[in-house]
């Protein structure tokens, strides 16, 4: 079975702080990908970052970055100086299995980043 | 157009009457997607188009539910005799190729049965 915990339901923070997203995942496929969006107020899931389960490399995206470590199946996301624009729910996804491309989801983490 | 494109943005149905919501994914994209969203939660799976072919649809909750996409471009999900448990927001997302291409998404179709 396949299945996104983020156990963080809510987080608020004060601008300009770091804040780290948990996102912690199972599944017995060898191959497979995760991903994270961005959902605002708006309500349209905006795509971050995929990473596949063969590059454990960190990725860092001006003030985003990824901490990808396969020996604790965690994929968490670390804001940088955090913006009040941050303010959003977060989704943590995982597709796997050669024979299906559905995204498996995480329940989110809120957000809140207050000036 | 340079997004996926979903309508309506809201609709209300009572209990019992059909519904039909459309998407019209990201010009060119193979791969086409529906999920439903619950409050607070995230997005559930319910089925996936390669072209026009409805490849998998292991999520569709009932047989209520009846997704086509017959000439691989424009997509509708209808729901027949709805519920008020079908209350939710209906994402639909596209793809260029499928598999590990990321998936973009329209802004959804809030459905309210009363």
């Amino acid at each position: 079975a396949q299945k996104v915990t983020q156990a963080q339901t809510e987080i608020s923070v004060v601008e300009k702080e770091d804040v780290t997203l948990d996102c912690v995942y199972e599944t017995r496929d060898t191959t497979y990908y995760l991903f994270w969006y961005k959902q605002p107020p708006s309500g349209e899931l905006v795509f971050l970052i995929r990473r596949n389960s063969f590059d454990e490399q960190n990725e860092i995206s001006g003030r985003y970055s990824w901490n990808f470590q396969k020996s604790t199946s965690s994929f968490n996301f670390t804001i940088t100086a955090s913006q009040v624009v941050d303010s959003a729910v977060y989704f943590c996804a995982l597709t796997a299995s050669y024979n299906t491309d559905k995204l498996i989801f995480g329940t989110g983490t809120r957000l809140q980043v207050f000036p | 157009g340079a997004g996926v494109s979903q309508s309506p943005r809201y609709k209300v149905a009572k209990r019992g009457q059909d519904v039909a919501l459309r998407c019209d994914p990201i010009s060119g994209h193979v791969s086409l997607f529906w999920y439903q969203q619950a409050l607070g939660q995230g997005p559930e799976f319910l089925t996936y188009f390669q072209n026009e072919a409805q490849l998998d649809k292991s999520g569709l909750p009932s047989d209520r539910f009846f997704a086509e996409r017959p000439e691989g471009s424009v997509s509708t999900l209808k729901i027949q005799r709805t519920q008020q448990e079908d209350s939710a927001v209906y994402l639909c997302a596209s793809s260029r190729t499928g598999g590990e291409e990321p998936q973009h998404f329209g802004d959804g179709t809030r459905l309210s049965i009363l």
